[in-house]
């Protein structure tokens, strides 16, 4: 079965430094990737997505993610972090139908400290 | 364009009590989705459409209805609200290809049952 593993439930930097989030999927064929963020009492809202090509995808506000399918994972990159990136990340994968439905990790949650 | 917006924002009901919660969306999206968000869990799928007049079950069905009658709109019922029902729902909407997957979210409604 289709999941998605986010090792890292909350995670502090100090703003400024680099970031990394880690993602794992499973998934038989080459799975469609999304990253999307929660800022706090808000909606989500999608930073990247890898359907197939060039391993290494730009997102918004910075954000890059790269997928390496031997290790079967889509890791969440920025090289400096800004305060307002606080909030909840989420990893989801494109589930096996033609219906569109996601399958979400269990979220990291970003804190940077000053 | 208002994107996704849901009615309400926030709600208390008592356990065994019934409501409504309302997704509209204005981009004309085929697939609407709805779920519910609780700490630690990411968010599960309640039910989805993949088009006007069609319902079907997501992963954590039990005690919710819904309803597609207008392509723009998804309503989810609770018919008997119970205390495990408290938590933060989210609709989404999604095109078909090439967009298919790229989920939009409302800002949510968070329901708690006493």
């Amino acid at each position: 079965a289709q999941s998605v593993t986010q090792p890292d439930i909350h995670i502090t930097v100090s703003e400024g430094a680099s970031l990394e989030l880690r993602c794992n999927y499973s998934y038989g064929a080459t799975p469609y990737l999304f990253w999307y963020v929660q800022s706090p009492g808000q909606g989500l809202q999608l930073l990247l997505k890898y359907f197939s090509g060039d391993t290494l995808v730009q997102g918004i506000k910075g954000f890059e993610a790269e997928f390496k399918r031997s290790q079967s994972s889509f890791n969440l990159r920025k090289p400096s972090v800004h305060w307002s990136d606080a909030a909840e990340y989420f990893c989801a994968v494109g589930a096996a139908s033609n219906t569109g439905k996601l399958i979400f990790g269990q979220g990291t949650t970003l804190q940077v400290k000053p | 364009n208002a994107g996704v917006t849901q009615t309400p924002k926030f709600r208390v009901l008592k356990t065994g009590q019934s409501m409504t919660l309302l997704c509209a969306q204005d981009m004309n999206h085929e697939y609407m989705y709805w779920y519910r968000q609780d700490p630690g869990m990411g968010l599960r799928l309640i039910h989805y459409s993949v088009g006007e007049g069609t319902t079907a079950k997501g992963e954590v069905p039990d005690g919710y209805n819904v309803s597609r009658l207008k392509k723009q709109n998804f309503l989810l019922g609770l018919e008997s609200a119970a205390p495990s029902q408290t938590s933060v729902y989210f609709c989404a909407s999604s095109p078909t290809r090439p967009g298919l997957y790229e989920q939009y979210f409302g800002p949510g409604t968070r329901l708690t049952v006493t």
